[in-house]
């Protein structure tokens, strides 16, 4: 257990819908980074949060959006869903140390219809 | 930009076999690279990480891995497999100590025959 939450395990929705991914990050942990997996893309990162205010972003979409709150938990939004935005999504954190090292939560698993 | 190249998308040792699975960096200034496993349904565990402290990293579940700037690379290994280590890892490099997000590799799925 990496002390990383997420929420839900799997969601099923169907295109055109719009969902929100939650994420706690480990206890003492002020970074959020968001990854996404799929078979033809592998693992992208998608967009960073530290301590609150965006640091850095990836391959994300315009549809998507995040945002971390004062209690450091993180919210990824997906919205307009397309079929190919079925994938696994991973929230990791860090503490902004020397040690770099990132860990993962268990990924939600979004599959759009 | 940084990145990582693993070679050989799926690996199949015996139990008791070496474990070797390669990963290569491209890189003109030392990286950070680390390795990650992933089992089936799971996130991602971190086996080990090079952080410019030592060339040899020792890990988690007997794994090692050897930084060889000469060979640009990173290789993973165990000396003997066991079953509960089939599973998928990853090589993975931060790209940019600035904003520190990884950039992984492919991935090889490693599968131990009895």
């Amino acid at each position: 257990d990496s002390g990383v939450t997420q929420t839900p395990k799997h969601l099923i929705t169907a295109t055109g819908q719009r969902v929100t991914l939650r994420c706690s990050p480990r206890s003492g942990d002020l970074s959020v980074y968001w990854y996404q997996q799929s078979l033809d893309q592998g693992l992208q990162f998608l967009i960073q949060y530290y301590n609150g205010e965006e640091r850095a972003k990836g391959n994300i979409l315009e549809r998507f959006s995040a945002q971390q709150f004062p209690d450091l938990h993180s919210e990824l939004n997906l919205s307009s869903l397309e079929l190919g935005d079925s994938a696994l999504y991973f929230c990791a954190s860090s503490r902004q140390s020397s040690s770099y090292e990132q860990y993962f939560g268990p990924g939600t698993r979004l599959t759009v219809t | 930009a940084q990145s990582v190249t693993q070679l050989g998308s799926h690996v199949s040792v015996s139990e008791g076999a070496l474990v070797l699975l390669r990963c290569n960096y491209s890189s003109s200034v030392p990286p950070y690279l680390f390795w990650y496993v992933q089992y089936p349904n799971q996130g991602l565990q971190l086996l080990l990480k090079y952080t410019s402290a030592a060339t040899l990293v020792k890990g988690i579940n007997g794994f090692e891995a050897e930084f060889k700037k000469s060979e640009t690379s990173f290789h993973l290994t165990k000396p003997s497999a066991h079953m509960s280590d089939a599973a998928e890892y990853f090589c993975a490099v931060i790209a940019d100590t600035g904003r520190r997000a990884l950039t992984f590799g492919s991935g090889t799925r490693l599968q131990v025959q009895p």
